[in-house]
């Protein structure tokens, strides 16, 4: 079945320090990739997407690139602000046609910036 | 604009008994979920809903029902709550059913089952 991996935190960065959460996947077909981002005490919001092999998702300084030959959509941002703490969750989406509709949630990192 | 509204923001709720969380979107989204959140286990998708008058299960369904009656509203219920059902629950929607849609979030239910 569908898997998504993240890694592990939490991750705690100084201001204006560059940022990578990795992310892989196991999916059957073409999956959709989403990075979603949960500031304390809220839902979660969708922070970029990318539907197509190559695909480049970018929102808020944040980037991450849809890499199909290394099952990867690593998140990126070369300077961090205080304001980007937060959860930030990697999601699969399966292929349009795959008869199922449910989006496959990694476990979350949790993002610390500091002054 | 709403969005995706959810009663109640928390809830302490006994053992055994019954409980109805509440869902509702304003943007008339066809697509509905019910989410769970817990700990180092990330979001797990309980139930689901393609469109009014049809539901689907997800993940971890167990002990949880849903229904849809009408486009904006999606109800969940936990006919015997267990304290394994502690959890933050979230509702979710997306335009159209299918995983390359973006999927909105309710800003969540804090449930705590003793």
């Amino acid at each position: 079945g569908n898997s998504v991996t993240q890694m592990e935190g939490p991750v705690t960065l100084s201001e204006e320090a560059f940022l990578t959460i990795n992310c892989t996947y196991t999916a059957t077909g073409y999956p959709s990739l989403f990075w979603y981002v949960q500031y304390p005490g809220e839902g979660l919001q969708l922070l970029l997407k990318a539907t197509k092999a190559d695909d480049k998702g970018s929102n808020k300084g944040f980037e991450a690139t849809y890499r199909k030959e290394t099952t990867s959509f690593h998140l990126e941002k070369g300077s961090v602000q205080v304001s980007d703490s937060a959860v930030y969750f990697c999601a699969l989406g399966p292929y349009s046609g795959a008869g199922s509709y449910q989006l496959t949630f990694g476990k979350g990192t949790k993002l610390s910036v500091i002054p | 604009i709403a969005g995706i509204t959810q009663a109640p923001t928390s809830q302490i709720l006994a053992a055994g008994r019954r409980m109805t969380l509440r869902c509702t979107q304003d943007m008339r989204h066809n697509a509905m979920y019910w989410y769970r959140q817990d700990l180092g286990l990330g979001l797990r998708l309980i139930h689901y809903s393609n469109t009014a008058g049809t539901t689907g299960k997800g993940e971890v369904p167990d002990g949880y029902s849903v229904s849809r009656a009408n486009t904006d509203d999606f109800p969940l219920t936990l006919a015997s709550a267990v304290p394994s059902q502690t959890s933050v629950y979230f509702c979710a929607s997306s335009p159209l059913a299918g995983g390359t849609d973006t999927q909105y979030f309710g800003p969540g239910t804090r449930l705590t089952v003793l």
